[in-house]
Parts: C-alpha cells; sequence; structure tokens
C-alpha cells in the first residue's frame, strides 16, 4: 500500500520560509494537494494540481513536486500562517491518500 | 454556493447505533462523490470511503470495511455515516467532503463543518 510521510513539525520565525515535504513513492506520477488545518476548523485546501492556488489563498503559499517528494512552500510567514499541513494524492486504486500532516509553528 | 452542512455533535454509549448526516446544497447532488473523512483528537485526517450516489456505488477504505455504513438519500440530497455498535474508539471529528475531478485527478473541493461523536461510558 501507498503512504505519503510528513515531517511531524517545522518550525519557523517570522518573515522567513517555511517548507513542508511529502514524501512517497506514489508522488511521483500524481498531482499533490496540500490543506492547511488550523485548530478547531475545517480543512482548508492551499494549493492544488501541484502548485496552483484557490482563489483567496496568498501567493506566499506554493507548491511543487520533485520526483518522490512534494513541497509545500510558505513565504514571508505570519504569525496566522501557524497550523497543520496534510498533503494529498488520489489513486483510483486508493481514493484520497493524506500525509501524517505536519504541524508548522511560528515562533 | 455548494454547502455541505452535517448533523449536531452526538454523546453515545460503547454498543450503541448512530447514524451521522451531510445535506449538500448549491450544486447537483448525483453528479459528485462525497466522502468521510475521520480525525481522531489530536491526529491527521483519515480518508473512510465514499459514495456516489447518481447510482450509489460506495467504496470504502480498507481500515473502515465493516466498521460503518455508507449511504445516501437523493430525495432530500443527504449523505449518511452510520455505525452498528460504536466503541470508544469511534470517538472523533467526522467531516463529509466532496470530491472535484479533473480529467485525471481528483480532490475535496469542499468540507462539511465536522460532526463530533464523543463514545463514553
Amino acid at each position: 500500500s501507498f503512504v505519503l510521510t510528513q515531517p511531524p513539525s517545522v518550525s519557523v520565525a517570522p518573515g522567513q520560509t517555511a517548507r513542508i515535504t511529502c514524501g512517497g513513492n506514489i508522488i511521483g506520477s500524481k498531482s499533490v494537494y496540500w490543506y492547511q488545518q488550523k485548530p478547531g476548523q475545517v480543512p482548508v485546501l492551499v494549493t492544488y494540481y501541484d502548485g496552483d492556488r484557490p482563489s483567496g489563498i496568498p501567493d506566499r503559499f506554493s507548491g511543487s513536486t520533485s520526483g518522490n517528494t512534494a513541497t509545500l512552500t510558505i513565504s514571508w510567514v505570519e504569525a496566522g500562517d501557524e497550523a497543520d499541513y496534510y498533503c494529498q494524492v488520489w489513486d483510483s486504486s486508493t481514493d484520497h491518500l493524506f500525509g501524517g500532516g505536519t504541524k508548522l509553528t511560528v515562533l | 454556493e455548494v454547502q455541505l452542512v452535517q448533523s449536531g455533535p452526538e454523546v453515545k454509549k460503547p454498543g450503541e447505533s448512530l447514524k451521522i448526516s451531510c445535506k449538500s446544497s448549491g450544486y447537483s447532488f448525483t453528479s459528485y462523490f462525497i466522502g468521510w473523512v475521520r480525525q481522531m483528537p489530536g491526529k491527521g485526517l483519515e480518508w473512510m470511503g465514499i459514495i456516489y450516489p447518481g447510482d450509489s456505488r460506495i467504496r470504502y477504505s480498507p481500515s473502515f470495511q465493516g466498521q460503518v455504513t455508507i449511504s445516501a438519500d437523493k430525495s432530500i440530497s443527504t449523505v449518511y455515516l452510520q455505525w452498528s455498535s460504536l466503541k470508544a474508539s469511534d470517538t472523533a471529528m467526522y467531516y463529509c467532503a466532496r470530491r472535484g475531478c479533473s480529467a485525471t485527478t481528483c480532490y475535496i473541493d469542499t468540507w462539511g463543518q465536522g460532526t463530533l461523536v464523543t463514545v463514553s461510558s
């Protein structure tokens, strides 16, 4: 079965760049989606199709993929970006597969 | 506006049955898959299964096969998630989620607000 591996936590100072990775041997051939979930809130899609953003998501958020690793990059990190972030891929055999999530802490 | 509105929080005892709901509006209910996602306290998102209301096709994630039942009522644009005998380990937030697809891939484009299920003696 497929697994998506994320680091449990990432810490960054305000104004710096945060990079959250998502690894898995299914990634290279699939589109990767990233969701942001703030405490007590519903997940929100922040990037899709490997890097496009839904309306309302600032361009500080970007997604990319290289080989079997996808990366969510958040530039000029703000306190309000503190949240859990989940990667997700879809495959016709596994449906929606989520990574374990990464807690972003803004120092 | 596409909306998924879920039923309210539930407190149940082990062994009891439960059915929670997710009512859709703002789009053609029979044209989109709706799935369920579990989030246990302090944990990540887990895909449970999905239904296509147009023809009631259902697919469960292996981890949840036999543990829950997903169904839909087209007449009221509502999808359900039910348990026949709850366990304490079923305590979690449950989200319904609409799948959006392009020609080659799918993702969750709309989430319900979540239903908190607490199972405790």
